[in-house]
């Protein structure tokens, strides 16, 4: 079974663009969360999707947001960079049933670098 | 603000000894504890504990929920080289609240 794959891997952008990270899923699961990860913060929770919805959301400027397709795969997006949001941006699936992100199982992860 | 308070940050150890990691939390009502173990990747899956009281074991690795003192515990015995990581626990409620952390490291 294929695992959860993100692309692209490694992305160096300037402040005030925007980007888009694709992730997708471990066949069969219907949920995606994304968390960004840095040396200051630890693993910070950025938000789920459930089904093409936004099912929860963590504590993260508007600038933030995704988005989910009937596939299943998702897509992160942050618009106007800043040079904070240098980090690795991982991705998650799970089964997502009963309402819980339950058991999580993470992809290698996207390392974005804001110049 | 929800809190998942690991303990310790970091620990250094030699093959064969046993450690115990240490993860306390300040919300009172969540739908599972979880435990993560991460290289130099991303966080592979470990445990998921919902119910007090109940050891869950994988080979050299277990680990125990304690819903009224508000910790988990997870037991590493006859540790190796292997072992060594950042051991991570997370608080799973309308959102995935992950602790700092700790590095354990393995000396042969």
């Amino acid at each position: 079974k294929a695992g959860v794959t993100q692309t692209p891997r490694y992305l160096i952008k300037t402040r005030g663009q925007q980007v888009t990270l694709s992730c997708s899923p471990i066949s069969g699961h219907r949920s995606v969360s994304w968390y960004q990860q840095t040396p200051g913060q630890g693993l910070q929770f950025l938000f789920e999707y459930f089904s093409e919805t936004q099912r929860n959301k963590g504590n993260f400027p508007g600038r933030f947001s995704g988005r989910q397709f009937s596939n299943s795969r998702s897509e992160m997006n942050v618009s106007t960079l800043e040079l904070g949001d240098s980090a690795l941006y991982l991705c998650a699936s799970s089964f997502g049933l009963a309402g819980g992100m339950w058991e999580q199982f993470f992809g290698p992860g996207t390392r974005l670098t804001v110049l | 603000e929800d809190k998942v308070v690991q303990s310790p940050l970091s620990l250094v150890v030699h093959e064969g000894d046993t450690v115990t990691l240490n993860c306390s939390y300040e919300v009172t009502n969540f739908r599972s504890l979880l435990w993560y173990k991460q290289e130099k990747k991303a966080p592979t899956f470990l445990f998921m504990l919902t119910s007090s009281g109940i050891e869950k074991k994988s080979g050299r690795l277990s680990s125990i929920l304690d819903k009224k003192e508000l910790f988990s515990i997870l037991n590493i015995t006859a540790t190796q080289t292997g072992d060594s990581a950042v051991y991570l626990c997370a608080i799973n409620n309308n959102d995935m609240r992950f602790g700092a952390g700790t590095r354990l490291t393995v000396k042969p």
